[in-house]
């Protein structure tokens, strides 16, 4: 299986800030990564697919980047609806493998 | 409109069978690949499956070969994720999803979940 790992694990950030959050994956996985957000009670939220496209109906502050091993996740300034769980996925190859998630809170 | 409506709520005994239903309307069902991915309590998304309706291919993470079974009824446009035996670390949110107008087989469609909790 193609391991995923995100850093930070969990961050604080407040209202207005600059957040990226990376996602490193084991092998080459060409721009073949996905991003969700996902809150309690809620489905994920896809956001960003195939590493830098931005899906329909999500606002142009959230981007992605990046390509083979390491993307990002970058949201421009911070709004309150967007602290979540964030999460990376390759749909490389299967098993489309998930990172372990990056819980972003309030400051 | 897309929709995927998953069964309800779920409580069950260790040892017991379950079977819990993804219904898909709104599109061509047997086109699509569907897709089922775990969420145990407090921890990550987990990505445990996926079929494609029209021939019933299926792949399988290594996690969850052999300890779930993965199937769908293109007839009633509903996949299926169901175990035999249930166990206490089945308990969990399960959600379907499918990889529809996005690109890169990301799922861009959700179900609302199913929470299946195993006590005795």
């Amino acid at each position: 299986d193609i391991q995923m790992t995100q850093s930070p694990s969990s961050l604080s950030a407040s209202v207005g800030d600059r957040v990226t959050i990376t996602c490193r994956a084991s092998q080459s996985i060409s721009t073949y990564l996905n991003w969700y957000q996902h809150k309690p009670g809620k489905a994920p939220k896809l956001l960003i697919y195939a590493a830098s496209s931005l899906q329909s109906g999500v606002p142009s502050r959230f981007s992605g980047s990046g390509s083979g091993t390491d993307f990002t996740l970058t949201i421009s300034s911070l709004q309150p609806e967007d602290f979540a769980t964030f999460y990376c996925q390759q749909s490389y190859i299967t098993p489309y493998t998930f990172g372990q998630g990056t819980n972003l809170e309030i400051k | 409109e897309v929709q995927l409506v998953q069964s309800g709520a779920e409580v069950k005994q260790p040892g017991e069978s379950l079977k819990i239903s993804c219904k898909g309307s709104g599109y061509t069902f047997a086109n699509y690949w569907i897709g089922w991915v775990r969420q145990m309590p407090g921890k990550g998304l987990e990505w445990m499956g996926i079929i494609y309706p029209g021939d019933s291919d299926t792949r399988y993470s290594p996690s969850f070969q052999g300890q779930v079974t993965i199937s769908a009824d293109k007839s009633i446009s509903t996949a299926y994720l169901q175990w035999s035996s249930l166990k206490a670390s089945d308990t969990a949110m399960y959600y379907c999803a499918i990889p529809y107008g996005s690109g890169s087989y990301s799922f861009d469609y959700w179900g609302q979940g199913t929470l299946v909790t195993v006590s005795s």
